[in-house]
């Protein structure tokens, strides 16, 4: 079976600071997908990061970066010099490849930034 | 392209009463689901399609039907709607890869 842990609930930090948001994943699979979104206060969904299994490869696009551990099955996000507009809700999710089309979520971490 | 759509954006039902979310996609997509998400637990699949005419069970389907006649329209249908069943709906399309288009949600609230 496969679950997503998000263990921090909420998270306050003041702008500026450095925030990681932490996701542990559980998969029987060998090839599996991992994926961040982030829901803002108006409630869509914006899709942010896909990885998949085969690429343990730490990515970053601007203040946002990404670092996969397959050894820990951890998928961390970090926000680098957070910003009033990124506080939002942060959901980590799984899909198997073979069911793709199935995501779980974790519960999702609350991200408050504080000016 | 107008994405992933869904009506109503808001509804209050009464306990036992029934009602259709609808969710609409063009892009054209094989793949839809529909997920609620409720206070603390995240968003769970509730029901999804492969393509029109084929449709599976989630993670909590009780409660829930759905079907596919056309690959643009995944209907979810509460046929009598329960307190447990107010949560925030999500509809999602998917071209048949590892990614899915979400919509913006439908919030329902039963009383």
């Amino acid at each position: 079976a496969q679950k997503v842990t998000q263990a921090q609930t909420e998270i306050s930090v003041v702008e500026k600071e450095d925030v990681t948001l932490d996701c542990v994943y559980e998969t029987r699979d060998t090839t599996y997908y991992l994926f961040w979104y982030k829901q803002p206060p108006s409630g869509e969904l914006v899709f942010l990061i896909r990885r998949n299994s085969f690429d343990e490869q730490n990515e970053i696009s601007g203040r946002y970066s990404w670092n996969f551990q397959k050894s820990t099955s951890s998928f961390n996000f970090t926000i680098t010099a957070s910003q009033v507009v990124d506080s939002a809700v942060y959901f980590c999710a799984l899909s198997e490849a073979k069911g793709f089309q199935k995501l779980v979520f974790g519960t999702g971490t609350r991200l408050l930034v504080s000016p | 392209n107008a994405g992933v759509t869904q009506t109503p954006k808001f509804q209050v039902l009464k306990t036992g009463q029934s009602m259709t979310l609808q969710c609409a996609q063009d892009m054209n997509h094989e793949y839809m689901s529909w997920y609620r998400q409720d206070p603390g637990m995240g968003l769970r699949l509730i029901h999804y399609s492969v393509g029109a005419g084929i449709t599976d069970q989630g993670e909590v389907p009780n409660g829930y039907n759905v079907s596919r006649s056309t690959t643009e329209d995944f209907p979810l249908r509460l046929l009598s709607a329960a307190p447990s069943q107010t949560s925030v709906y999500f509809c999602a399309s998917s071209p048949g890869l590892p990614l899915q288009y979400f919509g913006p949600g439908t919030r329902l609230l039963v009383l």
